[in-house]
């Protein structure tokens, strides 16, 4: 069964701490994303990879790490530096084609609540 | 640097009326351009990408790079659109996607 795995689904945090999502794809994809869904401000990129051991910034990367040691998983780390991490977070992998037309899969998602 | 606009957050027609969800970017490069959608409770999946030039479920939408805009379109809405739909855009030789706020679709009957 081929696709993108996220956990956990559900998860809770004190402040102060960090945390890690998980994402895990067996599509063979070269691309991962992370993304920040929160209501009525869409999707909002974190960190992208486009190979193993490369990964760049998107336009909310701080207070967030991630890392690309495998083709297959990207894991994001919430850390306790980001300020308002109460979210749902999804991950998406893509080929990549040369003209960047990328179609992205994404994950079930996780929600994490800060206590 | 890109950015995708969606100046609606919600929209509500009935049955059997023409829909149009507007979609405007910013972008100095050559665009690639989609639309995802947003089943309740299922996940985020494509629904049409302006390079293909398709029709998806009657939906189709075309880029005016005049305006810059991606406006999707169906003619005959039907209670099975009603989702969250998102516009999403990518540089040409560029795989940073970037969304929109999205728009809640509501047919009603």
């Amino acid at each position: 069964d081929g696709g993108i795995t996220q956990s956990p689904k559900y998860l809770f945090r004190k402040e102060g701490q960090n945390v890690t999502l998980s994402c895990e794809q067996n599509l063979n994809h070269d691309a991962m994303y992370w993304y920040r869904q929160d209501p009525g401000q869409g999707l909002r990129l974190i960190y992208y990879s486009q190979i193993v051991n490369d990964f760049q910034k998107g336009d909310i990367a701080e207070g967030y790490s991630v890392s690309r040691e495998k083709k297959e998983s990207f894991p994001l780390t919430v850390t306790s530096a980001q300020k308002n991490p109460t979210a749902f977070y999804l991950c998406a992998s893509s080929p990549l084609t040369a003209s960047g037309a990328n179609v992205l899969t994404f994950g079930a998602g996780s929600r994490l609540t800060v206590l | 640097a890109q950015r995708v606009t969606q100046p609606e957050k919600l929209l509500s027609v009935f049955k059997g009326a023409p829909v149009e969800l507007k979609c405007n970017y910013s972008y100095s490069g050559s665009p690639e351009l989609f639309w995802y959608v947003q089943y309740s409770r299922q996940r985020l999946q494509l629904l049409l990408r302006h390079i293909s030039r398709e029709s998806i479920k009657g939906f189709t939408a075309d880029l005016n790079k005049g305006e810059t805009s991606f406006h999707l379109k169906k003619p005959f809405a039907q209670e099975e659109d009603s989702a969250m739909y998102y516009c999403a855009l990518s540089g040409y030789n560029n795989n940073d996607m970037r969304f929109g706020a999205g728009t809640r679709l509501t047919v009603k009957p």
